[in-house]
């Protein structure tokens, strides 16, 4: 079993369409939570990045970490075409140690 | 939000020859810096991690004296591929994380595309 589970999809949605991307983790350790978004030939992009449980907003984007449940979430609101990416969850136990990567979920937002 | 280059973006080179590739932070200073590759369609997969000053650490199973990485000062961390082969051809990405207590993000490069004919 990996230490981080995320649906690779393909994930494909009408435009303005409400997105929620997961992943779910076993090491109880992680304390800190990304999420990156890497465009086709791109370096991944930092999008959210939350410490330990609760909720975080950034305009039409919110992460939700539930520590008790082991499970992250990223919501893309009034999902737009350029929102088309491949999504990256990260996360670590902290004090400099290596980030741990989801195998990240591809989004197509269709007109 | 925090800036990182990577030059250069794209090279191609003959088997046999080697290849350097920088990354930078430029508006901050990095303490750790990464090397990651990336195959089509699958995650990123680290190489190792070097700190500014001393020897990088290397992921299991990454030859240290085939991908060589210097981190000589907080703003820059090189990777040399020597003797490149055809399976060396990937997309290489760089990130950076600078220091101080909770700082855990990881900034990337825009990566470096590598293909070994």
């Amino acid at each position: 079993q990996k230490e981080v589970e995320q649906d690779p999809g393909p994930l494909s949605v009408p435009e303005g369409a409400i997105v929620s991307l997961n992943c779910t983790y076993s090491n109880s350790a992680f304390q800190y939570f990304m999420w990156y978004r890497q465009y086709s030939r791109k370096g991944p992009e930092l999008l959210m990045y939350t410490y330990s449980s609760g909720n975080k907003e950034d305009g039409r984007f919110t992460a939700q970490v539930d520590k008790s449940s082991k499970y992250i979430s990223l919501f893309i609101r009034d999902s737009q075409p350029s929102d088309s990416a491949t999504y990256l969850c990260a996360m670590t136990p902290g004090g400099g140690n290596k980030l741990t990567f989801g195998t990240g979920t591809q989004l197509k937002v269709e007109l | 939000g925090a800036v990182v280059s990577q030059h250069p973006s794209r090279v191609i080179c003959k088997s046999g020859t080697s290849v350097k590739i920088e990354c930078r932070s430029l508006d901050f200073q990095a303490t750790t810096m990464f090397w990651y590759r990336q195959f089509p369609k699958q995650s990123l997969m680290l190489m190792a991690t070097s700190n500014e000053g001393s020897k990088a650490t290397y992921e299991q199973g990454v030859e240290k004296d085939k991908f060589l990485i210097n981190h000589a000062s907080l703003t820059l961390s090189t990777l040399t591929v020597t003797s490149a082969h055809p399976e060396d051809s990937s997309f290489y990405i760089c990130s950076a994380r600078g220091g101080g207590v909770g700082q855990e993000t990881q900034y990337f490069g825009p990566g470096t595309r590598l293909l070994v004919l």
